[in-house]
């Protein structure tokens, strides 16, 4: 099946500094990947599309300026949490969707990266 | 954003059992997707459904796309411990075919 990874599975850092994580397509070319974020017993909720080759579309409420996304290509996105705070400690869980010419549209997760602000 | 109706919210049951949960939506979907997540990790992916009225098994799983396209249910024969975690259900609806809805999730418990 098609694999999605993320890195770092889990990351502690201090207030004020950035942190950036990756998300890789191991065996599939994703043109579209997704950043989420979960909090403890809730569902996912989609933070932004990121798109190869082409700016980031967040989602109302989410600062562009503070989670950067960059796409740079077909297999592999980046999320970096800039000066970050406490309040932004949290499970981020990327996902990809594999181009199939518009048919069967599906979507796989990585395992999720563990952020702790202290 | 729009929500999945994803019941019931959680579920407590005996090694052996049978499981059955369900997703509804006001809105036609185009494809449903069931995910399991395991506490730390990342869903993965158990089912896809892509046409009104499939029914499609995966072991123990069997899932199905409703006839009206506005649910889909999730079924597990003979659960075991390892079944234990939370199962969403997803979908992309026909007015947002490049975004992925998610239902809130059943958490389900194996009692041995």
């Amino acid at each position: 099946g098609a694999v999605v990874s993320q890195h770092p599975s889990w990351v502690i850092c201090k207030s004020g500094t950035s942190v950036k994580i990756e998300c890789r397509s191991l065996d599939f070319q994703a043109t579209t990947m997704f950043w989420y974020r979960q909090f403890p017993k809730q569902s996912l909720m989609l933070m932004a599309t990121s798109n190869e080759g082409s700016k980031a579309t967040y989602e109302q409420g989410v600062e562009k300026d503070k989670f950067l996304i960059n796409h740079a290509s077909l297999t592999l996105s980046t999320l970096t949490v800039t000066s970050a705070h406490p309040e932004d400690s949290s499970f981020y869980i990327c996902s990809a969707r594999p181009w199939t010419g518009g048919s069967q549209n599906t979507q796989y997760f990585g395992p999720g990266t563990r952020l702790t602000v202290l | 954003g729009q929500q999945l109706n994803q019941s019931p919210q959680s579920m407590f049951i005996q090694e052996g059992e049978d499981v059955s949960m369900n997703c509804t939506s006001s809105s036609i979907f185009n494809t449903w997707l069931w995910y399991k997540q395991d506490p730390g990790e990342g869903p993965v992916l158990l089912i896809a459904l892509y046409k009104a009225g499939e029914l499609t098994s995966n072991g123990r799983l069997t899932a199905q796309f409703g006839i009206t396209r506005k649910d889909s249910f999730l079924n597990i024969s003979a659960s075991i411990p390892s079944d234990v975690g939370i199962y969403f259900c997803a979908g992309f609806s026909s007015g947002s075919a490049r975004q992925l809805t998610f239902g809130s999730g059943t958490q389900l418990t194996v009692l041995p």
